[in-house]
Order: C-alpha cells, then sequence, then structure tokens
C-alpha cells in the first residue's frame, strides 16, 4: 500500500498569513498515461463531512477560494493557503488514488495564531 | 443538487453485522464509482472499499482491514450503494460516509452514519 505522510501534524497561522501543509507519498503517484498526478486534498472542519479542495494534485474543484492552492509532483506535495482566512480553521488531508487501496495522509490541523 | 444520505447505522455488539445504505441523487448514479471511508472518533480518514460502475465491471476493491468481512453492492434501480458488515469489532466503530468519485478522488460526501461496535 502507498503510505501517505503529512506534515506538520499541526500549525497555527495569523490570519492574513501563509499557510503552508505538505504530503509525502511512499511511491511515485504520477500517472504516467495522462502525466497527471493522483492526489487530493480535503478540508474537513469539526462536525462535517470532508470537503474536496483539489484534485489531480494542483486542480481546484469548483467554487474552491482560489487562496487555496496545490503543487508538487511524484512523491512530494504541497498544499497552500496563501492568505489564511477565519473560516479556513479546519483538518486538511491528502489521499492518493494512483492505486488501491485508496489511502490518506493522517491529517494536519490547521489553528490561527 | 447532488445528495448522499447514509442511512443504518448503529449500536452493534462485537461479533455481529450490519448494513448501512446510502441513497443518492442529483447526478448520474449508474455511471458513478462509488466509495466508504470510515472515520474512527478522533482520528483520521480511512478507506473502506469501492464498488466500480456496471459498465465497468462493477468490481470491487477493500481495504486489508475489512477485506472478507465487508462487502460493498449497489442497486442501480434504486439509486443506492450498500456496505455489508460482519464479524464487526470494536476497532471499526468510527463514522462511515459514502462518497461518489471523481477519477479516484471523492468528490461528493454524505454526511455519515455512526456505527458503534460494543457490548
Amino acid at each position: 500500500d502507498i503510505v501517505m505522510t503529512q506534515s506538520p501534524d499541526s500549525l497555527a497561522v495569523s490570519l492574513g498569513e501563509r499557510a503552508t501543509i505538505n504530503c509525502q507519498s511512499s511511491q511515485s503517484v504520477l500517472y504516467s498515461s495522462n502525466n497527471k498526478n493522483s492526489l487530493a486534498w480535503y478540508q474537513q472542519k469539526p462536525g462535517q463531512p470532508p470537503k474536496l479542495l483539489i484534485y489531480w494534485a494542483s486542480t481546484r474543484e469548483s467554487g474552491v477560494p482560489d487562496r487555496f492552492s496545490g503543487s508538487g509532483s511524484g512523491t512530494d506535495f504541497t498544499l497552500t493557503i496563501s492568505s489564511l482566512q477565519a473560516e479556513d480553521v479546519a483538518v486538511y488531508s491528502c489521499q492518493q488514488y494512483y492505486s488501491g487501496p485508496y489511502t490518506f495522509g493522517q491529517g494536519t490541523k490547521l489553528e490561527i495564531k | 443538487e447532488v445528495q448522499l444520505v447514509e442511512s443504518g447505522g448503529g449500536l452493534v455488539k462485537p461479533g455481529g453485522s450490519l448494513r448501512l445504505s446510502c441513497a443518492a441523487s442529483g447526478f448520474t448514479f449508474t455511471s458513478a464509482w462509488m466509495s466508504w471511508v470510515r472515520q474512527a472518533p478522533g482520528k483520521g480518514l480511512e478507506w473502506v472499499g469501492r464498488i466500480k460502475s456496471k459498465s465497468n465491471g462493477g468490481t470491487t476493491d477493500y481495504a486489508a482491514p475489512v477485506k472478507g468481512r465487508f462487502t460493498v453492492s449497489r442497486d442501480d434501480s434504486k439509486n443506492t450503494l450498500y456496505l455489508q458488515m460482519s464479524s464487526l469489532q470494536s476497532e471499526d466503530t468510527a463514522v462511515y460516509y459514502c462518497s461518489a468519485e471523481y477519477y479516484g478522488s471523492l468528490k461528493y460526501w454524505g454526511q455519515g452514519t455512526l456505527v458503534t461496535v460494543s457490548s
């Protein structure tokens, strides 16, 4: 199975500042047939289901604010929130869908400093 | 509007069985690959299993911890996804979400249903 490791486990950032969350996979998730990375990012607020933010590592889901961006390729990926808003407080998780079973990172808890 | 509504959760004794349902609407269910994902209390997300669309063979895949105990199925005539769970253990206690995939990313999610395995 592909192991997904996120860092850090928790993060406190001031309002308006940049937040960066990293995700590393134990093997490449680059799908050679379409040259896309099979990596998604989710946001989960307390008491709510996860919400898809980013897929194919860098494609923003419809309706997601453009302060959220995804980057990286192969085994190393980053979710960046360019200017943190109060409503961004949540747990963020990465997921690989390159091969079964799909696997998630352990999650990163983002708080306001 | 896409809706996924899970039901069937509850309290079950260790070794028992339970069937979860997920009623889908607002998208073409027959074409969708559907997954179940669970989240133990205070823990992260864990993918449980998936069923492809019938046009893609309707095959299933499972995570190792549930393989042989859980079965994912679908009734396209009812736009409903199922998760049959047997030989339940305390480690299976979690909120169970159904989700509609988009090329493997989990695009739509239900609100979840809580399964508690306890004597």
